[in-house]
């Protein structure tokens, strides 16, 4: 039963570089979320999809951030032309909606350096 | 505006003695609730939820308390261990499409 898996674990690009996030769900997960975390602070919700929709992106940036999550293949989050604000630590976490727990099962995280 | 807030940044406590972490929130529409525990370097992980219909709930060491007349939210862990040492987080759903808020964490050290 593999949890929600994240890759790169870690990244480093430089300004004005684009930063690939990926995200696999949990098995049976068709609820995808993306919360970035800035050093000593709390989780910031960006954007939450399913399968093909995005369902509530109210805490994308309105520049540089999109997101996806194929009928086939994990979901991406992808910064454009990175700064260096946007070095954070970024986890993904899944849902299976049918259950309305509300728990959300989160992966390891990627953390993106700018220089 | 919504808000999801702790009182204290850190909490120390000796190993063994029981610890008691508050939250506040501001969502009187929320009706659930999550701990969340993060170690260093990892995703956090789910400690105990809790409905809005319940006012208190019991885990493996771990009682959630909400006190809905003045939104508060608490994590008692008892005989405090090592291992317990972390960020906590308490994050709140207002029910409508599970999208958490969360707080903004405390950290959690347990002394020898």
């Amino acid at each position: 039963n593999a949890g929600v898996m994240q890759n790169p674990r870690h990244l480093v690009r430089r300004r004005g570089q684009e930063a690939r996030l990926r995200c696999s769900p949990m098995k049976g997960h068709s609820h995808v979320y993306w919360y970035r975390q800035l050093p000593e602070e709390g989780l910031k919700f960006m954007v939450y999809l399913q399968k093909e929709n995005i369902i509530d992106e109210s805490g994308m940036p309105k520049e540089r951030f999109s997101a996806e999550f194929p009928k086939e293949g994990p979901s991406i989050l992808r910064i454009q032309q990175v700064v260096r604000g946007d070095s954070a630590a970024y986890f993904c976490a899944s849902s299976n909606r049918a259950l309305n727990t509300g728990e959300l099962f989160f992966g390891e995280g990627s953390r993106l350096t700018v220089l | 505006g919504e808000s999801v807030g702790l009182h204290l940044p850190t909490l120390s406590v000796q190993e063994g003695d029981n610890s008691i972490i508050n939250c506040a929130y501001s969502n009187s529409a929320s009706d659930y609730f999550i701990w969340y525990k993060q170690e260093s370097g990892k995703g956090p992980q789910f400690i105990i939820d809790i409905r809005s219909n319940m006012d208190k709930r019991q885990g493996q060491r771990v009682t959630v308390l909400l006190n809905k007349t003045v939104k508060h939210l608490s994590l008692q862990i008892a005989a405090t261990q090592p291992g317990d040492s972390a960020v906590y987080f308490c994050a709140e759903n207002p029910g409508a499409n599970s999208k958490l808020t969360f707080g903004k964490g405390i950290t959690l050290s347990v002394r020898p």
